[in-house]
Parts: C-alpha cells; sequence; structure tokens
C-alpha cells in the first residue's frame, strides 16, 4: 500500500486566492481526518469524517475552509478566500479503530 | 491551560544518552497513549501504543503511563542520531471507533554525534 497520498506537496499562492488541497486515503481505511500544523499551535485537528459523513468539524477555523469526501477514497480541504495566517502544513490522516496513519502533507504559503 | 502540555524543547544530547520526553495532561478520561515520532517534512507516525499505567518497552523505546499523576514519558536508551526528530504525545478516552486523539506540541529531539 502506498499509504496516505496528499497533493500538491508545496503549494505558494497570493492571498485572497483558492487553495484545494487533496487527500487518498489507505484502502479499507473508513475515518479521515484534516490537521493543520504550525510551530505556534502545533497540530490541531480541524475536521474529521467517519464513512464519508463529517462527524466533527468544530475545528474548522471559519466559514473560509471547507471539507468534502465525496467517495471512500478522495478527500479535498479547500480556503477560499485565502489569507496569509493560512500558511501552514496541512495533514490528512485515515485510520483503523486504534492508529491514524499520516501522509507526508501539504506545506502552504499565502503571500 | 491546554489538555496535553509539552516542553517544545529543542532537547539536544549526545549519542548513547538516554533521553526521556515527557507530557502531563488534565483530562482524566484519558486511557490510551500515544507516542508520534515525526521526521522533518514528514508526517508523524506511531512509535508506541499503551493503555492505561505502567510500561511497555519495544527495543530502546519505552513508555512510561502514571495515570495518578497525569504524566507520560518515552525513554530512548542508547539514543541515535537517527532519533533526531519531533516527538509527539497523544492521548483519548475510547477506543476503537472514532479515533479521536488530542495531541501534544510536541519535543523537538537532536541527537549529535
Amino acid at each position: 500500500d502506498a499509504g496516505v497520498i496528499q497533493s500538491p506537496r508545496h503549494e505558494v499562492t497570493e492571498m485572497g486566492q483558492e487553495v484545494t488541497l487533496r487527500c487518498k486515503p489507505i484502502s479499507g481505511h473508513n475515518s479521515l481526518f484534516w490537521y493543520r500544523q504550525t510551530m505556534m499551535r502545533g497540530l490541531e485537528l480541524l475536521i474529521y469524517f467517519n464513512n464519508n459523513v463529517p462527524i466533527d468539524d468544530s475545528g474548522m477555523p471559519e466559514d473560509r475552509f471547507s471539507a468534502k469526501m465525496p467517495n471512500a477514497s478522495f478527500s479535498t480541504l479547500k480556503i477560499q478566500p485565502s489569507e496569509p495566517r493560512d500558511s501552514a502544513v496541512y495533514f490528512c490522516a485515515s485510520s483503523t479503530n486504534n492508529e491514524q496513519f499520516f501522509g507526508p502533507g501539504t506545506r502552504l504559503t499565502v503571500l | 491551560q491546554k489538555e496535553v502540555e509539552q516542553d517544545p524543547g529543542p532537547l539536544s544530547v549526545p549519542e548513547g544518552a538516554i533521553v526521556s520526553l515527557n507530557c502531563t495532561y488534565s483530562n482524566s478520561a484519558f486511557q490510551y497513549f500515544m507516542w508520534y515520532r515525526q521526521y522533518s517534512r514528514k508526517g508523524p507516525e506511531l512509535l508506541m501504543y499503551t493503555y492505561s499505567s505502567g510500561n511497555k518497552e519495544d527495543g530502546r523505546f519505552t513508555a512510561q503511563v502514571d495515570k495518578s499523576s497525569k504524566y507520560i514519558s518515552l525513554f530512548i536508551r542508547d539514543s541515535q542520531p537517527s532519533d533526531s526528530a519531533t516527538y509527539l504525545c497523544a492521548m483519548k478516552g475510547a477506543a476503537g471507533g472514532s479515533y479521536i486523539p488530542t495531541f501534544g506540541r510536541g519535543t523537538s529531539l537532536i541527537v549529535h554525534p
């Protein structure tokens, strides 16, 4: 198995632009998580899905952030419009009951 | 106060030293305790997983949980430069089902030759 796949690995954009991050979870995992990691705040859970259904999105910072999981093998995290304070590394993770597997992350820079 | 507290470091030690990494927490409902290792520009990977209080050993790594003190530790014996990474503790209250751990901020460890 290739593990959790994320794209792009790096994204540099200008303030106000739309950003879409993509994730392919490990086949057979029924839970998917989006995290944001910064030096100041560490690893923050943004949203998680169980069986493609959003269960808890209380970590989504504001309405500019949205996430979808149209099927078991694909999820997106969209930021529109992006702001410089959104600059961070965004991780997707999928899980069995007892272990989360993280993707390599997308390093987002908003200028 | 955050639910899980972890000193960000960095912690710098010579090769061969015994390393002690620690986390404290405030939620007494936590029963499952994990340590993740994160190399630079990579995602976290699970290193150790323990339930309730006690010790668990895996090679050079020992995880220790003291629920009465709400304190967990990860010990690394005979540390190697390849152990240089950020170590995140994580913990949760329920087994199986929805897996939503609460993470510490991570401690950066540098093992120099």
